[in-house]
């Protein structure tokens, strides 16, 4: 069982150029959602999608695209990247509604993070 | 819109030592989640113990407890017999009890050092 699987790990680019980060879940999650990390920040929720075809912005999402063609992936797109969107990225799911129910189990699992440098 | 706060930026203790992490939040639902996070040198956000706020009890896990005051809106982590591998950066999250679509809510983070 993979989990939250992100790639790439590290990427760098150049101001202008666009990139797909990925993120597959092997858990049949519904829930999926995108973080930005920031040195100081703490994390912050970018876009976040609750099912297929369905998806909304967080507290960040200028910059960013998001589709969810399938359950199991969830892609954040940068189109024109910036300098401000150095940072690490971190992809996070779980079974439904984070925090539906009083069970613990809709508590979110996160990937391993991607670290973006945009020169 | 709900907000964290960490004061620690960074603390460091003794191995064997205990040590309290603070969190206070601002809210104005009566229910929701409030969750501890641990982020090691390796990057994963790992859920170290969660908290719902109708409840009473403090959560525990194992040697992590914390020390829920829901009217003083605080949520403190204590750590026993703390070790090496708990070296991490901690973080305090903060999620709505209604779906929580909106995601958790951060606080800044607090860089805790054990030292040997």
């Amino acid at each position: 069982n993979a989990g939250v699987t992100q790639t790439p790990k590290f990427q760098v680019l150049k101001t202008g150029q666009s990139m797909t980060l990925q993120c597959a879940q092997d858990m049949n999650h519904e829930y999926m959602s995108w973080y930005r990390q920031d040195p100081g920040m703490g994390l912050r929720l970018i876009h976040y999608s609750v099912g297929a075809g369905i998806t909304d912005q967080g507290e960040v999402p200028n910059g960013y695209n998001v589709s969810r063609s399938t359950t199991e992936d969830f892609p954040l797109r940068l189109l024109s990247a910036a300098p401000s969107q150095t940072s690490v990225y971190f992809c996070a799911s779980s079974y439904s509604m984070p925090g539906q129910g009083s069970s613990g189990a809709n508590v979110l699992t996160f990937g391993a993070g991607s670290r973006l440098t945009v020169l | 819109a709900q907000t964290v706060t960490q004061s620690q930026p960074e603390m460091s203790v003794q191995e064997a030592e205990t040590v309290t992490l603070s969190c206070t939040y601002d809210t104005s639902e009566n229910n929701y989640y409030l969750f501890w996070y641990k982020q090691p040198p390796s990057r994963q956000m790992i859920l170290v113990i969660r908290q719902e706020a109708y409840k009473q009890q403090n959560a525990t896990e194992n040697r992590f407890s914390v020390n829920f005051q829901k009217a003083a809106k605080s949520f403190s982590l204590k750590i026993s017999d703390s070790q090496l591998g708990d070296t991490a950066m901690y973080f305090c999250a903060f999620m709505d009890w209604g779906g929580g679509a909106d995601g958790l809510t951060f606080g800044k983070g607090t860089h805790l050092i054990i030292q040997p």
